[in-house]
């Protein structure tokens, strides 16, 4: 079974430039999420998908980043434009049922802001 | 907001040893789940631990939980080298509408 994927596997931007991260889950998985990982500290939800429907939302910072799956299989998240201290780890994870089960995380994004 | 706060931060033990991590949150939760990142592979997941049971194994990991005290604990038996990462733990707080809500980590080292 094919895990999930990421692309691209480093960035490195200037501050007030755009980059987008792109997320194909595991095959049949209907939750997808998107995590910020900044060093030091445990991943931080941005946005959790069912389908192509947004569960929840609530910490991610609407002005700047924005996510979408369409189709409700493979998802892009978008920062524009970026600020210094968005410089952190995307991860994507995704589930087959949803939270009370288990996530299976990409390798992630390592984003580095200038 | 961090609902799970693993404790110690950082644990360095030798090879051979046993490994005890405790995790500590705030509010109900439906169930507990452990983690494992390393720069090699990633976040893993390892156990999860829903909120009726009170032990579960997984092959040299012993997971405990007391939803009395609003805690659980990480037993890594027989530590190898391959088991230094972080660990975390993540809830599904009630709620929160179930959102999984990590904690900071404990950096496990271990020496040859």
């Amino acid at each position: 079974e094919a895990g999930v994927a990421q692309s691209p596997r480093y960035k490195i931007i200037e501050k007030r430039q755009s980059v987008a991260f792109w997320c194909n889950p595991i095959s049949g998985h209907a939750t997808l999420y998107w995590y910020q990982q900044i060093l030091g500290q445990g991943p931080k939800l941005l946005i959790q998908f069912q389908n192509n429907g947004v569960v929840d939302d609530s910490q991610l910072p609407k002005d700047r980043f924005s996510a979408e799956r369409l189709k409700g299989v493979d998802s892009t998240l978008k920062i524009q434009p970026a600020k210094l201290e968005d410089s952190a780890v995307y991860l994507c994870a995704s589930s087959a049922r949803g939270n009370t089960y288990e996530q299976y995380f990409g390798p992630g994004t390592r984003l580095t802001v200038t | 907001s961090q609902q799970g706060e693993e404790d110690p931060q950082a644990l360095s033990i030798q090879e051979g040893e046993n490994a005890t991590m405790n995790c500590s949150y705030k509010t109900s939760i439906n169930n507990l789940q452990w983690y494992r990142q390393n720069s090699g592979r990633g976040l893993v997941h390892l156990i999860l631990i829903r909120s009726n049971e009170r032990e579960k194994h997984s092959g040299r990991l012993r997971v405990t939980l007391d939803t009395s005290k609003k805690s659980s604990s990480l037993l890594i038996t027989a530590s190898r080298a391959a088991d230094t990462a972080s660990y975390f733990c993540a809830t599904d707080a009630i709620d929160s509408n179930y959102q999984l809500i990590w904690g900071a980590g404990t950096k496990l080292i271990i020496k040859p």
